[in-house]
């Protein structure tokens, strides 16, 4: 059964950068055709996606988010990483990491993806001074 | 970018009762890129339809999809004390993918 645990810093400074890691249990993600996802929730707030990968390291980000935001995967770790840069209040949340359900690709210059069907438990992340 | 409005905000409702809950979208959604996800107070959200339609594996069938275009409904047949929790949706035809601010279905 596949599992997935965040894990990182709960508190980070204003201007620094928060990283944080997924590690991938019940499959190994070098063998794996799914496509991997980040996803934030601020306290008491809505979902917000930041973006996509394959495992073979293709990343899709949201277009907000895409000047501060980098994935990989660590296929010898069996892990998923998020950088952010640059944080700020407003980056307060729990991150959550989850698997896409199906493929994701660029279909004539659109991104195409599909839900979310694992996800692990989240970490929250505060941002603060 | 893709606005999801969901409504009502807030769903009073008794066991046994017929929930019904609206997403609208700003712009039409194919319905392929169409989920609803369930979350309860300190967990994850949970997958319960994707594709408008189609259920999660393990959800019960009285939870159903439907919809097209830009108005889209998630249908609770009869509430059990599990199903009262929070609901969200959430399209995924072109960045950004988006989810809508959530209904609450809380217990009358």
């Amino acid at each position: 059964q596949l599992h997935l645990q965040e894990s990182g810093p709960g508190l980070v400074k204003p201007s620094e950068t928060l990283s944080l890691t997924c590690t991938v249990s019940g499959d190994s993600i070098s063998s794996s055709t799914y496509y991997w996802g980040w996803i934030r929730q601020p306290p008491g707030k809505g979902l917000e996606w930041i973006g996509s990968m394959s495992s073979s390291g293709t990343t899709y980000y949201n277009p907000s988010l895409r000047s501060r935001v980098a994935m990989s995967v660590d296929t010898s770790k069996n892990q998923l990483s998020l950088t952010l840069t640059s944080v700020t209040a407003a980056d307060t949340a729990v991150y959550y990491c989850a698997r896409h359900l199906g493929v994701v690709l660029l279909w004539f210059g659109e991104l195409k993806g599909d839900a979310f069907d694992i996800w692990g438990r989240g970490t929250l992340v505060t941002v603060s001074s | 970018e893709i606005v999801l409005t969901q409504s009502p905000g807030t769903l009073s409702l008794s066991p046994g009762e017929r929930a019904t809950l609206s997403c609208r979208a700003s712009q039409t959604v194919r319905s392929i890129y169409l989920a609803w996800y369930q979350q309860k107070p300190g967990q994850a959200p949970r997958l319960l339809i994707h594709g408008t339609s189609n259920r999660a594996t393990g959800v019960p069938d009285r939870f159903s999809g439907s919809g097209s275009g830009t108005d889209f409904t998630l249908t609770i047949s009869r509430l059990e004390t599990e199903d009262f929790a929070l609901y969200y949706c959430q399209h995924y035809g072109w960045s950004p993918w988006t989810f809508g601010q959530g209904t609450k279905v809380e217990i009358k």
